[in-house]
């Protein structure tokens, strides 16, 4: 059974840094393109980013709110996937989740995320 | 960028009844890059349909996804209690690579 379990979130001030972390298992992670996806309180979902495979090139793609700020990496050696987030705002607050893809347009296996709140 | 406008925003309906809702994109998208996903209260997301119309692993088949170009639609033939949940459109391409609707508040009537 697939599972991610995220952890890392927190009080961050503004113009802080935090870094997310998500335990995978029961799959074989080395093989799986992984996603970041976060949610605001009451709102929509929002893609925040994706790693491919190394095997694929192990390279990065970011949404433009958080292009140059936050940054995706893996450790296959730990199945785990990885998000640095730094120059924190408060419109980062949300509940970050990690996601395996199911195809290059899917995302399959979803964990149930960490809450990260910025506020002065 | 891609827009995607799901509609209606809440859908109220009873158990047993057929649900249609829409996912309309501000461009064409390949039916391909076209994913619906369900959300619960308190719970992850969870992927229904890919490719427009394809059920993912251990979805009943009252679900159905169809459509192509901007309008896309998922249909639920006959609701059970379990459905009543958030639906999201979600589709892949350039840039920004995922793009997500608002949602659609599924309730019961």
């Amino acid at each position: 059974e697939v599972q991610l379990v995220e952890s890392g979130g927190g009080l961050v001030k503004p113009g802080g840094s935090l870094r997310l972390s998500c335990a995978a298992s029961g799959f074989t992670f080395s093989n799986v393109w992984m996603s970041w996806v976060r949610q605001a309180p009451e709102k929509g979902l929002e893609w925040v980013g994706r790693i491919i495979s190394k095997i694929g090139g192990g390279t990065t793609d970011y949404a433009a709110p958080v292009k140059g700020r936050f940054t995706i990496s893996r450790d296959d050696s730990k199945n785990t996937l990885y998000l640095q987030m730094n120059s924190l705002r408060t419109e980062d607050t949300a509940v970050y989740i990690c996601a395996t893809h199911h195809t290059e347009a899917t995302l399959g296996s979803w964990g149930q995320g960490t809450l990260v709140t910025v506020f002065s | 960028e891609i827009v995607l406008t799901q509609s209606p925003g809440t859908l109220s309906l009873s158990p047993g009844e057929r649900a249609t809702l829409s996912c309309r994109a501000s461009q064409s998208v390949s039916s391909s890059s076209l994913v619906w996903y369900q959300q619960k209260p308190g719970q992850a997301p969870r992927l229904l349909i890919y490719g427009a119309s394809s059920r993912a692993t251990g979805i009943p088949d009252r679900f159905s996804g169809s459509g192509s170009g901007t309008d896309f639609t998922l249909t639920i033939s006959r609701l059970e209690p379990e459905d009543f949940a958030v639906y999201y459109c979600q589709q892949y391409g350039s840039s920004p690579r995922y793009t997500f609707g608002q949602g659609t508040k599924l309730e019961i009537k």
